[in-house]
């Protein structure tokens, strides 16, 4: 069956530093990928899209890459601010669908 | 700010009990979503909408149903509550048209506890 793994423990980061975030997929071969972000109690909401046939999206001090050999998709958020502490999902696009598959998330707390 | 609402944000209610969690959007998408999730673990869709008159089930068996009467609203319903249902409901919406990619906004969710 699909599955999508991302790192199911917290990721503590000194402010500044560049936080990496990964995002693994087995038994699929998704056209899009998208991020989003989530805080307590709250919907997420979105941040990136990425196509299969790109490797890399920026905006601002967010980075996606996406690699299809490996399955896998790495998120960058560079200069780390406190207020990046949030929840990072992956989600896959069901191909043929308009159906994503989200990820656990990532649980990122940026140290002051 | 997404422009998509959920009411109640929270509501404790008895097993038996017949509830329905509302969402409405004002952008005028044609697609809408609802997803369950419990803490610390993924979002599983359980309805999605093509759009009024269309509802489908999702990856996760559940024993609500949607109706889609209206572009705006994509109210859930609960016959019988359980205990098993208690979970966090996020509703969303996307675009419609031929892209399969568009970025969906979510609701604030709702925290459902059923005792």
């Amino acid at each position: 069956s699909q599955k999508i793994e991302q790192n199911s423990e917290a990721l503590n980061i000194q402010e500044g530093k560049t936080a990496t975030l990964t995002c693994n997929y087995t038994n699929y071969s998704p056209a899009y990928l998208q991020w989003y972000r989530q805080d307590p109690g709250r919907g997420p909401v979105f941040l990136l899209l990425i196509r299969e046939n790109e490797k890399e999206k920026r905006k601002e001090r967010l980075k996606v890459t996406f690699d299809t050999t490996l399955k896998q998709s790495l998120f960058h958020i560079t200069a780390s601010q406190p207020a990046d502490s949030a929840t990072y999902l992956c989600a896959l696009l069901v191909s043929g669908t308009y159906k994503y598959i989200f990820g656990t998330g990532t649980r990122l707390k940026v140290l002051a | 700010e997404a422009d998509i609402y959920q009411t109640p944000r929270y509501l404790v209610i008895g097993t038996g009990k017949k509830i329905t969690l509302e969402c409405s959007q004002t952008m005028g998408h044609d697609k809408m979503y609802w997803y369950q999730q419990d803490p610390g673990m993924e979002l599983h869709l359980i309805h999605y909408s093509y759009g009024v008159n269309s509802t489908e089930k999702g990856d996760l068996s559940s024993e609500s149903t949607v109706s889609r009467i209206r572009t705006e609203h994509f109210p859930l319903t609960l016959e019988s509550a359980r205990p098993s249902h208690t979970s966090q409901y996020l509703c969303a919406s996307s675009e419609g048209g031929r892209r399969p990619y568009n970025e969906q906004f979510f609701g604030p969710g709702t925290r459902l506890t059923v005792l």
